[in-house]
Parts: C-alpha cells; structure tokens; sequence
C-alpha cells in the first residue's frame, strides 16, 4: 500500500513564527502536491511538484513556499505564519502524468495564535 | 477554467436509505472524473473514477456515471451504512502534463443508525 506521511497530525503556532510541515512518500511518486482544506471551500492547491527540485505555484502559493530536495519528501513552509494560515494541510502523490490517483497523508491541522 | 460544482450540505439519511449526491463540472474537453472520500480524522482516499464519457465507476456500493451531455457525475448508493458518514468530494483532472486535480467544496454526509 502507497503510504503518505505527515510529520504532525496538530501544530500551534504563533504569528509571525516559521513553520515547517513535512510529507514523505514511499512509493516513489513522482508529483506530489500541498493543499489546504477549509470548511465552505474544500481543497485548494498551495503548491506541486513533478521532480526533485521542481516546483509549480497552485491556486493559492502566497504566503507559502515549499522544497523538495529528495524524491520521497515535500516540504511545505510558511515563512511568517498568520493567523488567517489557521487550517487543515494535506499532502499527496501521484504516479505521474498519466496516472491521476492521488494518494493522500492523514493531515496536519494547524492553529497560528 | 475548469471547475466542479457539488450539492450544498451536510446530508443527512437513516441506515438503508438511497444516496445521490450531485456533482456537475465545467471544463474543455475530455476530463477524468473522481470521487474522494474523507472519512473523520483521515486523510482523502479514491472512492471511484471515470475516464472517458458514459464510463461508470464503482467500489464499495458507490457508483457514479460520467455523462458528458449533462457535464455530471453524480454519486449513488443504494443502501447506505453508518460506516458511510463521512465528507465526498468530487474532482476532475485538468489538462495538460502533471496529474493536477480540481475538487468541489465537499460534502458531509451523516447516516444515523
């Protein structure tokens, strides 16, 4: 089974900090995406990428940056946390670009004070 | 651009009932259509996909239709179990390389015993 695995399942944090948020992937997909998901507006993409050190801006990108230094690991980074960045963060993969399943992490919802 | 409409919950339904759950998309061309189930506490997992028009997808009980001339893929269940309660989303693939998604606001739903 694919498995996708997010650092923390809860993380407070308080404005201004820098947050990292960590997935990792064992199946070696190639494209992996961060989104957010809030109540009324389901899941946005913040971020993706289709190869180590490749990056592609979402929907949504400011506020947020992100690295991808090996093929397993995609990291999401707000650089100066607010609180209106208070949501539910989900990590995925997905194969490549002719297989669109994508594969989800448990979440990690944060709280900025 | 492309985009999915999903019915406005939550939806609540006693044990057995019937489910459709309406999704409708805009998009060019062809899509590939999805539905994603996020049960509590969980991240989202592929309940059931269509690749090309008048395809059906189906898993669990679920099933879904890809009807291009009414841009819809509406979710059923004929008999729903209280291990259903969960949040549905549907999605489509967009065009172009890389194996992108665009997902409806979700939708709740709560079977009571």
């Amino acid at each position: 089974d694919v498995k996708v695995t997010q650092s923390s399942r809860y993380l407070v944090k308080r404005t201004g900090e820098k947050v990292f948020l960590e997935c990792v992937q064992d199946m070696d997909h190639e494209n992996m995406f961060w989104y957010r998901q809030d109540p009324g507006l389901g899941l946005r993409l913040i971020y993706f990428s289709y190869d180590v050190k490749m990056k592609e801006k979402g929907d949504i990108p400011e506020g947020y940056s992100v690295s991808r230094e090996k093929k397993e690991r995609f990291s999401l980074i707000l650089e100066s946390a607010s609180t209106n960045q208070t949501s539910m963060y989900l990590c995925a993969s997905s194969l490549g670009s002719t297989v669109y399943e994508q594969y989800f992490g448990p979440g990690t919802r944060l709280t900025v004070t | 651009g492309n985009s999915v409409t999903q019915m406005e919950g939550p939806v609540t339904l006693s044990e057995e009932a019937f489910l459709t759950i309406n999704c409708t998309y805009t998009a060019t061309g062809y899509p590939s259509l999805f539905w994603y189930v996020q049960y509590p506490g969980e991240g989202l997992q592929l309940l059931l996909k269509a690749t090309k028009a008048d395809d059906k997808g189906s898993n669990k009980g679920f099933e879904a239709t890809y009807r291009k001339e009414t841009t819809s893929f509406h979710l059923e269940k004929g008999s729903v179990q209280v291990s259903d309660s969960a949040v549905y989303f549907c999605a489509l693939r967009r065009g172009g390389a890389n194996s992108k998604l665009t997902f409806g606001k979700g939708i709740t739903l709560s079977v009571r015993p």
